[in-house]
């Protein structure tokens, strides 16, 4: 199998904190975990890449001092919003990658609704 | 060129018939090739992966794979209303990161 949990499913909080979402493979270790966002009738958007103990690759347009990546261990990465405005309000989906037999599969956390007053 | 396009939709089918979802990608080195089902408000769900060219089979859903045509589809046999989602298509080489399509929606009426 391939269970993901991630941790708050939803937050809402007010402009100028920080959030922090963390993303687990239960029963699998990462090789890769990837960071997605999506607005509303919107596709994905990737966000940043990370390897466990490496430091994550933001895509372009992506703030790396905003958006913290840290990726611990081969089943925990979090994503810290600081300083979160209203813009950043979307939802945010983990996916980590599990390595088979013959290709890297990527799975997908529940995602986080992030809501910012 | 999109690297993975798909029809945006939505694909409207009435229950029981069978919906046929295409995407074509442009890189022709393209290697593994995914489906999700992501439901609205939903993240997305993998149904099923397929790699080598031809069909490959999982319950109601097919995946038809053609490499020469840069071409994959993914069939829906006996459509139910449940099956109502948008449904992405993903390609990626090696150990890339995966290039999704926009995705298609799909309607199954009662």
């Amino acid at each position: 199998g391939a269970v993901v949990s991630q941790h708050p499913s939803w937050v809402i909080c007010k402009s100028g904190t920080s959030v922090k979402i963390e993303c687990r493979s239960l029963d699998f270790q990462a090789t890769t975990m990837f960071w997605y966002r999506q607005f509303p009738k919107q596709s994905l958007m990737l966000m940043a890449t990370s390897n466990e103990g490496s430091k994550a690759t933001y895509e372009q347009g992506v703030e790396k001092d905003k958006f913290l990546i840290n990726h611990a261990s081969l089943t925990l990465s979090t994503l810290t919003v600081t300083s979160a405005h209203p813009e950043d309000s979307s939802f945010y989906i983990c996916s980590p990658r599990k390595r088979g037999e013959f290709q890297e599969t990527q799975y997908f956390g529940p995602g986080t609704r992030l809501l910012v007053l | 060129q999109k690297e993975v396009e798909q029809n945006s939709g939505p694909l409207s089918v009435p229950e029981g018939a069978i919906a046929s979802l295409n995407c074509t990608y442009s890189d022709r080195g393209s290697q593994s090739f995914f489906w999700y089902r992501q439901y609205s408000g939903k993240s997305p769900e993998l149904i099923m992966f397929i790699y080598s060219n031809g069909d490959k089979e999982d319950g109601r859903f097919t995946a038809q794979l053609n490499k020469a045509s840069q071409y994959v589809s993914l069939l829906i046999r006996d459509s139910q209303p449940s099956d109502s989602a948008t449904y992405l298509c993903a390609v990626n080489k090696g150990y890339s990161t995966l290039t999704f399509g926009k995705g298609t929606m799909l309607l199954v009426s009662p």
